[in-house]
């Protein structure tokens, strides 16, 4: 039961323009929704995160995009830069239970010069 | 300023040994958090700690694994007589805060175990 979900397993973009990759979830009971990045041979690191009280958060060249009606939410990058080439993961969380994070399969962007 | 340490980075058995996976949380943090990736997979929650305390253990398998995180000392993710399917990707997170709901886990590099 893949609570969490990021259909595209890989994406491609130019460097410089935006990237955006699309998550969905299926659990009404989800109330904060978190994007990690993660390199190879490395631990994912945080890097944006939206309640569901809102519908956009934004963090430099990162929007975090969430739909509730939908239960969709998307990261934006823009403009991508090489070094943003990565395994971008969305995850989703209940009010109370904080650190137990529920996981998308993961998307690889790969941002070329 | 360390932050999340995991060891051994990779850890290679062969099927009905032990592996004891290794992880110190960041300095100040009292919350550990195991995850494990299996391949073409995302990351999934194993068990929630604090010291000396397991407070969710509703990810872990119901046999052969186990976790600790003594008084002193790194947390332990124990797995007895591994087979084929425990090889994966098995990541440690630490927080400084209790279950709040934005709270910000801070991973460590992971442990790659591979079971031959």
């Amino acid at each position: 039961d893949q609570q969490v979900k990021q259909n595209s397993p890989s994406l491609s973009v130019q460097e410089g323009r935006i990237s955006i990759l699309n998550c969905d979830y299926t659990n009404s009971m989800f109330d904060y929704f978190l994007w990690y990045k993660k390199y190879p041979a490395e631990g994912p690191t945080f890097l944006i995160s939206i309640s569901s009280i809102k519908d956009k958060n934004e963090d430099g060249r990162f929007t975090v995009f969430l739909n509730k009606s939908a239960k969709h939410l998307s990261l934006h990058i823009v403009p991508s830069q090489p070094g943003d080439s990565a395994v971008y993961f969305c995850a989703a969380q209940i009010y109370n239970q904080g650190g137990k994070l529920i996981f998308g399969q993961g998307t690889e962007l790969s941002v070329k010069p | 300023n360390a932050g999340v340490m995991q060891n051994p980075r990779h850890l290679v058995r062969r099927r009905g040994q032990e592996a004891r996976l290794r992880c110190s949380p960041m300095k100040g943090h009292s919350h550990v958090y195991w995850y494990r990736q299996l391949p073409e997979e995302g990351l999934k929650f194993m068990v929630y700690l604090q010291k000396e305390n397991i407070i969710d253990e509703s990810g872990m398998p119901k046999e052969r694994f186990s976790a600790e995180f003594p008084k002193e000392g790194p947390s332990i993710l124990r797995i007895q007589q591994v087979v084929r399917g425990d090889s994966a990707a098995y990541f440690c997170a630490s927080s400084s805060v209790a279950r709040r709901a934005n709270e910000k886990l801070f991973f460590g590099s992971g442990t790659q175990l591979s079971v031959l």
